[in-house]
């Protein structure tokens, strides 16, 4: 079964709304949780690196105060976009590592503004 | 930069042919690599890792190769099924910390 939940699997918003997608490790501590962002046909981005306890850790490009993360237990992230716009529509998916194993991904996102 | 390449970009192939993935990454002090399998409009399946310490991995039908030196990994597909069609993703990672580099995938369409 799943060891990391993510939802909703899908969320249509008006533009200017904020949406929050969270994502759940089910049986194991995660102090470190990923986000990425997929655009149809192409690839995973990482977004941001979210820390337990601590400020996010945004790559470049991203912007943080868009994309508010929040790493608020060992357990639970949640990834809010602020003041959403249809450019920001996009497939959102999180990932938490289990350390020397592989990476465990939610079963994402898609998020459309209209 | 740490970059992850994948060719084919599109690959289709009739039932019951072997295949094979390509991979390359640009930095070749990775951690690991992993391949994914991601169906249209789906979150992404783990298929195979492989530590920096190992050369091969098996799973079924499936087989993933790294050479670091070269910076490639490949993903051998045996026997291939309608069943495995899908787009096939590559990523690397470089610490323990477990962010990955993606590649842009494989769309592998399998034919009946």
């Amino acid at each position: 079964g799943a060891v990391v939940s993510q939802h909703p699997s899908w969320v249509i918003c008006k533009s200017g709304t904020s949406v929050k997608i969270e994502c759940r490790s089910l049986d194991f501590q995660a102090t470190t949780m990923f986000w990425y962002r997929q655009f149809p046909k192409q690839s995973l981005m990482l977004m941001a690196t979210s820390n337990e306890g601590s400020k996010a850790t945004y790559e470049q490009g991203v912007e943080k105060d868009k994309f508010l993360i929040n790493h608020a237990s060992l357990t639970l992230s949640t990834l809010t976009v602020t003041s959403a716009h249809p450019e920001d529509s996009s497939f959102y998916i999180c990932s938490a590592p289990r350390q020397n194993t592989e990476a465990f991904f939610g079963q994402g996102t898609r998020l459309t503004v209209v | 930069k740490q970059e992850v390449t994948q060719i084919p970009a599109a690959l289709s192939v009739p039932e019951g042919e072997n295949l094979v993935l390509n991979c390359s990454f640009t930095d070749s002090a990775i951690y690991n690599l992993q391949w994914f399998r991601q169906d249209p409009g789906k979150g992404l399946t783990s298929l195979l890792l492989i530590q920096s310490s190992q050369r091969e991995q098996t799973s079924g039908r499936l087989n993933a190769s790294l050479d670091k030196s070269s910076g490639r990994s490949t993903l051998y597909i045996a026997a291939s099924q309608p069943g495995d069609s899908a787009t096939y993703l590559c990523a690397a990672c470089y610490n323990q910390g477990g962010k990955l580099i993606f590649g842009q995938g494989t769309e592998l369409s399998v034919k009946p």
